[in-house]
């Protein structure tokens, strides 16, 4: 079936330095991959999405590129501060039928920044 | 915007009994999903609903879960019997549609002794 995979499963950064989060995807029609930050006891949500039809978007300290050739999808953030430390999880859109997807996790990355 | 409400936010019970949770998603929002999140891992789609019919319940153990979405808004997910490998964060979320912007809940935890 459809799979999402991620790496690294931890990442420890120090403070003020870049953090990289790679993602695979196993379905070739997928077009949409959002990713979610989950702080400790708190739900996720999201901080970034790409659609298909481009390969990079940038949000402030965080970028996302995708590359369709590959199935590959990857989370930067520069500049760490110590607010980023949390579990960052990569998702990919999966078609169910013409008007349904449903959306596939990865296992998730823990980022701590050390000071 | 009022967000996603799930109930009860934490619940105990031992192997065997029945339990059930609630979730009402945000208003206007076709799509709803229910999700279980083991310690340590990332969320797991058990069931989503368009509207009032289930589109994919693929990972939904059907022995043991059932969930419904009656008149398209709020949805019930139970579990009968309770197995203690049941124990995990049950997370509800709900989108315009399945491709947008997902937005959880707070989520219910539940231990099974």
């Amino acid at each position: 079936g459809e799979n999402v995979e991620q790496h690294p499963s931890t990442l420890s950064v120090q403070e003020g330095d870049s953090a990289v989060i790679k993602c695979t995807y196993s379905d070739s029609a997928s077009n949409y991959f959002p990713w979610y930050k989950q702080e400790l006891g708190k739900r996720p949500q999201l901080i970034i999405d790409i659609r298909s039809n481009v390969g990079e978007k940038k949000d402030q300290r965080i970028a996302v590129t995708l590359n369709k050739t590959a199935k590959h999808f990857s989370l930067h953030i520069t500049e760490t501060q110590p607010e980023d430390s949390a579990v960052y999880f990569c998702a990919a859109s999966s078609k169910l039928y013409s008007s349904a997807s449903k959306i596939i996790f990865g296992s998730g990355t823990r980022l701590s920044i050390r000071p | 915007e009022a967000g996603v409400a799930q109930s009860p936010r934490y619940k105990i019970i031992e192997k065997r009994q029945s339990v059930a949770f609630w979730c009402n998603p945000i208003s206007g929002h076709a799509t709803l999903y229910w999700y279980q999140q083991i310690l340590g891992q990332g969320p797991k789609l058990l069931i989503q609903f368009q509207n009032n019919g289930v589109v994919d319940d693929s990972q939904l153990p059907k022995d043991r879960f059932s969930a419904e979405r009656l008149k398209g808004v709020d949805s019930t997910l139970k579990i009968q019997p309770a197995k203690l490998e049941d124990s995990a964060v049950y997370l509800c979320a709900s989108s315009l549609k399945g491709d947008n912007e997902q937005f959880f809940g707070p989520g219910t935890r539940l231990t099974v002794l």
